[in-house]
């Protein structure tokens, strides 16, 4: 079983403050996408970063994917209490039968105080 | 445009009993799947099919039976319900297998006592 392990668990911060979460495996990913989940919903995706080293900005969220296409980060920027909720990394491996299946961190809950 | 569509939203069973989850698309997807989450473990892949008549199964199988008689629907089936199953669980559709983002449902949540 491939492993996605996602930092760190919890981020609890205050308006105003930066903030970076963490992906790391040590297979190398097809694709890797961020997604964002609110209470009672499913995950709704954020971005997909393809190419090693691949940088994407949304709004004040930057997405990075390393060159080796094994770790990504999800950096936010002067974060709001609208930013709140769960994070979730997932992964694409890279062919065999993992082909088309994605494989998920364990999230990161934030929390960002007004 | 409904999207996935997941029913019931909340469900609580006895030890033993059975029951069936229902998920339906409308995207003409060909690829779906089932997720569970829990706390501090991400979504894991309970059984996925790449179209009709075709299904396989994910990291976490044991309990669960699907079947894929159309594109649209895809349950999924707990026979013998344990309080091991409970948890929240997610239906995801995509065009194909090799497509990236995956559409999800807005789960169901499911008590085993």
């Amino acid at each position: 079983t491939q492993l996605l392990e996602q930092s760190p668990q919890f981020l609890s911060i205050q308006e105003g403050e930066n903030l970076t979460v963490y992906c790391n495996s040590s297979s190398v990913f097809s694709s890797l996408q961020w997604y964002r989940q609110e209470p009672g919903e499913g995950p709704v995706l954020l971005v997909t970063v393809v190419t090693g080293g691949e940088v994407k900005k949304l709004k004040r969220l930057t997405f990075q994917f390393g060159d080796a296409r094994k770790d990504s980060s999800l950096h936010i920027t002067a974060a709001q209490p609208g930013d709140t909720g769960l994070y979730l990394c997932a992964g694409n491996y890279a062919g065999g039968t993992s082909y088309g299946k994605l494989t998920f961190g364990q999230g990161t809950i934030l929390t960002v105080h007004p | 445009n409904a999207g996935v569509t997941q029913t019931p939203k909340f469900q609580v069973l006895k030890t033993g009993q059975s029951m069936t989850l229902q998920c339906a698309q409308d995207m003409n997807h060909e690829y779906m799947s089932w997720y569970r989450q829990d706390p501090g473990m991400g979504l894991r892949l309970i059984h996925y099919s790449v179209g009709a008549g075709i299904t396989d199964q994910g990291e976490v199988p044991n309990g669960y039976n699907v079947s894929r008689s159309t594109t649209e629907d895809f349950p999924l089936r707990l026979l013998l319900a344990a309080p091991s199953q409970t948890s929240v669980y997610f239906c995801a559709s995509k065009p194909r297998q090799g497509y990236t983002e995956a559409f999800f449902g807005q789960g169901t949540r499911l008590t085993v006592v």
